[in-house]
């Protein structure tokens, strides 16, 4: 079955303290994405990667890191959290082979955040 | 840079009355366009696509259409039910190159309550 992996679903920690949320897809896609979603805003992109090792910053990507060593591994490490990122993380894949913009893009369940 | 506007909500109807969210878009490139439904704590589900234009999308009673003059693709369902309480994205991917390809840009959502 497709599917896009995040860990942990929800997690309540405190300003400072890093924390990695994992993302992992079973589908081999070269592009995976984190976002961010919160009320009024809609999803907005915090970073995104098209392969290994090439990651780049989306719209949102301060207070973020990422890396890519694995095809099928994107974590979102939050060096030292603040509340203002306390939100509803996505991890989202698609594939990109054949440059088509309607490849289905597959999301995880959501990791809800909250920083104390 | 692409952009997504959606019609403010919150959105309140009976059940069996007539949705319309309205969805219009800016892009630089040849979208395709999306509308995604986010269940109360549920993560994100593809409801329709649309990848050209007069295209047009279904899904459990919702339909939207591709409309390139007016760069609209608004979201339609002749008789909503309790059930379809939810918030709703709608979303565009380009294939023009550079940073947004691949990239899924979202409106802000529109919360829809359907009352017995």
């Amino acid at each position: 079955e497709a599917q896009v992996t995040q860990n942990p679903r929800y997690l309540i920690t405190v300003t400072g303290k890093k924390l990695t949320v994992t993302c992992s897809q079973n589908m081999n896609h070269e592009y995976m994405s984190w976002y961010r979603q919160d009320p009024g805003l809609g999803l907005r992109q915090i970073y995104y990667s098209m392969n290994v090792e090439v990651t780049d910053k989306g719209d949102v990507p301060e207070g973020y890191k990422v890396s890519r060593k694995e095809k099928r591994n994107f974590p979102l490490i939050l060096e030292s959290p603040s509340p203002n990122q306390t939100s509803l993380y996505f991890c989202a894949s698609r594939r990109l082979a054949g440059g088509r913009s309607g490849n289905t893009i597959y999301f995880g369940e959501g990791s809800w955040l909250t920083v104390v | 840079g692409n952009s997504v506007t959606q019609m403010e909500g919150p959105v309140t109807l009976s059940e069996e009355a007539f949705l319309t969210i309205n969805c219009t878009y800016t892009a630089t490139g040849y979208p395709s366009l999306f509308w995604y439904v986010q269940y109360p704590g549920e993560g994100l589900q593809l409801l329709l696509k649309a990848t050209k234009a007069d295209d047009k999308g279904s899904n459990k009673g919702f339909e939207a259409t591709y409309r390139k003059e007016t760069t609209s693709f608004h979201l339609e369902k002749g008789s909503v039910q309790v059930s379809d309480s939810a918030v709703y994205f709608c979303a565009l991917s380009d294939n023009a190159g550079g940073t947004s390809y691949g990239k899924l840009t979202f409106g802000q959502g529109t919360i829809l309550t359907v009352h017995p």
